[in-house]
């Protein structure tokens, strides 16, 4: 059964910092690994999706990053901004999505 | 881009009534639809994947006869929480695989606060 542990739980860095979120799954057999972003009471965003075969994305400031063979990945934010504060979710792909608990991060200006 | 609606963003009922909430993909066939909950500052649990024209398939631990799936359409997948009560109090939210991109990634409607008094 997937598992997916994201560290940290939550995190708080002052406007500009770069910061790197962590994501492991248990079970290497994945199609694909998402990134979303969720609000509070809001539903989810996607903000990248790395394919299996990929070793990493990029999307303006953001750039994921997948080791499928250790289980990991990791979603860098350069740059941070306080419109950035939110949960940020991962997501492994076995057929179905399952999720990890997230990391709340608070960018203060 | 693809556009999954889901109505209603939030309902309040009393105990032992039953919800429906439904998900709708606006502008492509999802032949296959998730249904998720999420609890106050926990992760998203998949509860079922629903399927166009045949039955759900649960996951462990989520009741069938509680929680009703209906997928007769490739664009309309509903959820009822039947006899429901102040512990199905939760954000649901549903999320469906268009296959014009191979099903990746999954869209997601904008989720569903159910608040049971």
């Amino acid at each position: 059964k997937q598992e997916v542990t994201q560290i940290p739980a939550a995190l708080s860095v002052p406007e500009g910092e770069n910061l790197v979120l962590n994501c492991s799954f248990t079970d290497s057999a994945i199609y694909n690994l998402q990134w979303f972003r969720q609000d509070p009471g809001k539903g989810l965003t996607s903000l990248l999706l790395i394919q299996s075969s990929q070793r990493e994305q990029t999307s303006g400031r953001l750039n994921a990053s997948l080791d499928k063979s250790s289980g990991r990945s990791t979603l860098y934010i350069a740059a941070s901004q306080p419109g950035d504060s939110a949960t940020y979710l991962c997501a492994s792909n076995t057929g179905k999505l399952i999720f990890g608990q997230g990391t709340t991060l608070q960018v203060k200006p | 881009g693809a556009v999954v609606s889901q109505h209603p963003s939030w309902v309040i009922c009393k105990s032992g009534t039953s919800v429906k909430i439904e998900c709708r993909s606006l502008d492509f066939q999802a032949t296959t639809m998730f249904w998720y909950r999420q609890f106050p500052k926990q992760s998203l649990m998949l509860m079922a994947t629903s399927n166009e024209g045949s039955k759900a398939t649960y996951e462990q631990g989520v009741e069938k006869d509680k929680f009703l799936i209906n997928h007769a359409s490739l664009t309309l997948s509903t959820l009822t929480v039947t006899s429901a009560h102040p512990e199905d109090s939760s954000f649901y939210i549903c999320s469906a695989r268009d296959p014009r991109t191979g099903g990746s990634p999954l869209h997601f409607g904008n989720g569903t606060r159910l608040t049971v008094t």
